[in-house]
Order: structure tokens, then sequence, then C-alpha cells
């Protein structure tokens, strides 16, 4: 049963810290996006990656956000220095594109971010 | 540019029929997808939709009108469980998915 798998599920931390979130995408998926939800904005998408290269983070803070794939496996997405206005949930997704076709994504279960 | 409308809340009673409404504006059209996600979880897929019409899954159907920018969303029989947020969203010709602000749905018995 294949599955986008996240870490931590949880964390707490307080402002200024730095926060690594982990995502493991579906084997075999060539895309993958960071999404961040919170009530009042919704469910926004922050970076995206298409085998392995980043297409478009204009919806990342990017004096303290950084997002990599160091591997087909592992996407990180890093907040460093914490805000608490950073408190949402970060969602992981992927999906295979292939050209001209659009498909569903799949969607990790969240790290759920809390920031003091 | 891509706007995406869709109703706040609805509610509706158990063993009833729902309809949830999506207006979208795009500057290219590649479709309409429909999520669903459960308080607490992530959003899984229901449906895409690149042709007119309506299609059919089960108690699930989505409909799309490409020339009235419109689609909707229709659940049948509804259950308890069927409570939850429903999001439609947008891709652009990058493929990455533009989501509206979605719809709480709370069925009641």
């Amino acid at each position: 049963d294949a599955r986008v798998t996240q870490t931590p599920r949880h964390k707490v931390t307080e402002m200024g810290q730095e926060v690594t979130m982990r995502c493991q995408p579906i084997l075999g998926h060539n895309t993958v996006f960071w999404y961040r939800q919170t009530m009042m904005q919704g469910l926004e998408l922050l970076a995206y990656f298409r085998n392995r290269a980043p297409l478009d983070d204009s919806g990342m803070p990017k004096d303290r956000f950084s997002a990599e794939m160091p591997d087909a496996t592992l996407a990180t997405l890093k907040i460093q220095p914490s805000e608490p206005r950073d408190s949402a949930v970060y969602f992981c997704a992927s999906g295979l594109m292939t050209s001209g076709d659009f498909y569903e994504q799949y969607f990790g279960p969240g790290t759920r971010l809390t920031v003091t | 540019g891509q706007n995406i409308d869709q109703p706040t809340e609805m509610t509706a009673t158990e063993g009833a029929i729902v309809q949830i409404n999506c207006t979208y504006q795009t500057s290219g059209f590649n479709g309409l997808f429909w999520y669903q996600q459960h308080a607490g979880e992530a959003p899984t897929f229901l449906s895409y939709n690149v042709l007119d019409g309506l299609e059919e899954k089960g108690r699930f159907s989505s409909f799309l009108s490409r020339s009235k920018g419109y689609s909707y969303l229709l659940l049948k029989e509804l259950q308890m469980k069927d409570s939850a947020s429903y999001l439609c969203a947008d891709p652009s010709n990058t493929g990455k998915l533009i989501f509206g602000q979605g719809t709480t749905l709370q069925v009641k018995p």
C-alpha cells in the first residue's frame, strides 16, 4: 500500500529555532509538492519539484524557508528561524506527471507545527 | 490568474443529496479536481474532470461546464462520514494545484 510519509507528525518549538520537516514520496512519483494549510489561508502551495529539480517556490518566504530534494526518496522543508506565524499544518504530496497529462496528487498525513 | 470560489459552509441531512458548487477563472484550462478532507487529515482525491458533463463514481458525481467556468460535486445518500471539507482545485499549466478555500459540509442525522 504505497503512501506518502512525513516526519515528524507534530512539532512544537520556540520562536527562533530551526525546524526541519521530511517527506518520503511514493516510489516512482516524479513530482513532489509542499503545501501549508491554515484556517485563514486554506491550502497554499509553497514549492514543488519535478525529477528533483525545483520548479516553483514562489509561494515560499525565501528569507526563512528552504526546500530541497537530496535524492528521489527524500524531500525536506526547513524553516530558520521559525516564527509564531509559521504555525500550520505542512503537507507533502507526490504525483506522477507525464507530458501533457494531469494526475492526482497523493498527500502525506502532514506535520502539525506549533511555534511558541 | 486563477480565482476559485466555493461556499464556505453547507449543512445537509443524512440520506439526502447535496450539491457543492465551484466557480473558477483561469488563464489556461487544464481540468478541475475535487478533493475531500476530513478534519485533522490529509486531502484525498475524489475526481478529475477535463471534459464537459457529469462523471459518476458511486455516491459521488462531479460535473463540469468549461464555457461557464463552473463545476459541482454531487453527493447522494449522504452518510455521517461524509462530513468533511470539499476542495476544488485548478491545475495550472505546470501541474501545480491551486485550491479553493473549501466547503465544509456538515451532515446531520
